[in-house]
């Protein structure tokens, strides 16, 4: 089955700051990659998806990036942090033949 | 587009109560449902699911059913335990989305209290 690792755990940035959360993928390959982001631990919005290396969508205009530079490694960036980015960050992983999403420990991120 | 709505919580229930969280959806097609949990701090993780209608899923004593003709999944347990506090998220997986984009419902908090 899958793990999907995330770090760090917990981060508190002031604004402006630059930001990068890294996600990885073990017991699979070639999956497609998620970053959601939940604020107030309730309603789960997809910011971006990847369906390989090199490859992003973007559902939602944004303050943030993503790059997946490989396979089984996706990374969500930002170069300045607004307050607005604070929220818990998801990275999940599902293949394209089977239905279900794996969801990592979560990024809790606090910009002050 | 495709839709998931939950009932509002917060759910509160005494041990071994009995424990229904609805969900209905709006989709094209014959969407794959799911439920996942969400314990206090942590990332989600899949309860059960169920890929064609009249199909059940179940896990730890949770289950649900794909009802094509109310367009619905709901989630049951008999008897809850303190354990089962968490947040609830049901979600449906469209037909013909490529990228497996799942849709969330917006999710339910459940207490139990001893």
């Amino acid at each position: 089955s899958q793990t999907i690792h995330q770090w760090p755990a917990t981060l508190v940035q002031p604004v402006g700051s630059p930001l990068s959360l890294e996600c990885t993928v073990e017991g699979t390959s070639n999956p497609n990659l998620y970053w959601y982001r939940q604020a107030a631990g309730r309603g789960l919005q997809l910011l971006f998806y990847s369906v390989g290396i090199g490859q992003i969508s973007s559902e939602v205009p944004q303050n943030l990036s993503a790059s997946r530079p490989q396979d089984r490694q996706f990374i969500l960036s930002s170069k300045k942090l607004l307050l607005s980015d604070s929220g818990f960050y998801l990275c999940a992983s599902g293949l394209a033949e089977y239905n279900e999403q794996f969801f990592g420990p979560g990024t809790r991120l606090t910009v002050l | 587009g495709d839709s998931v709505t939950q009932m509002e919580g917060p759910v509160t229930l005494s041990e071994e109560a009995f424990l229904t969280i609805n969900c209905t959806y709006t989709a094209t097609g014959y969407p794959s449902l799911f439920w996942y949990v969400q314990y206090p701090g942590e990332g989600l993780q899949l309860l059960l699911k169920a890929t064609k209608a009249d199909d059940k899923g179940s896990n730890k004593g949770f289950e649900a059913t794909y009802r094509k003709e109310t367009t619905s999944f709901h989630l049951e347990k008999g008897s809850v335990q303190v354990s089962d506090s968490a947040v609830y998220f049901c979600a449906l997986r469209g037909r013909g989305t490529s990228y497996g984009k799942l849709t969330f419902g917006q999710g339910t908090i459940l207490t139990v209290h001893p």
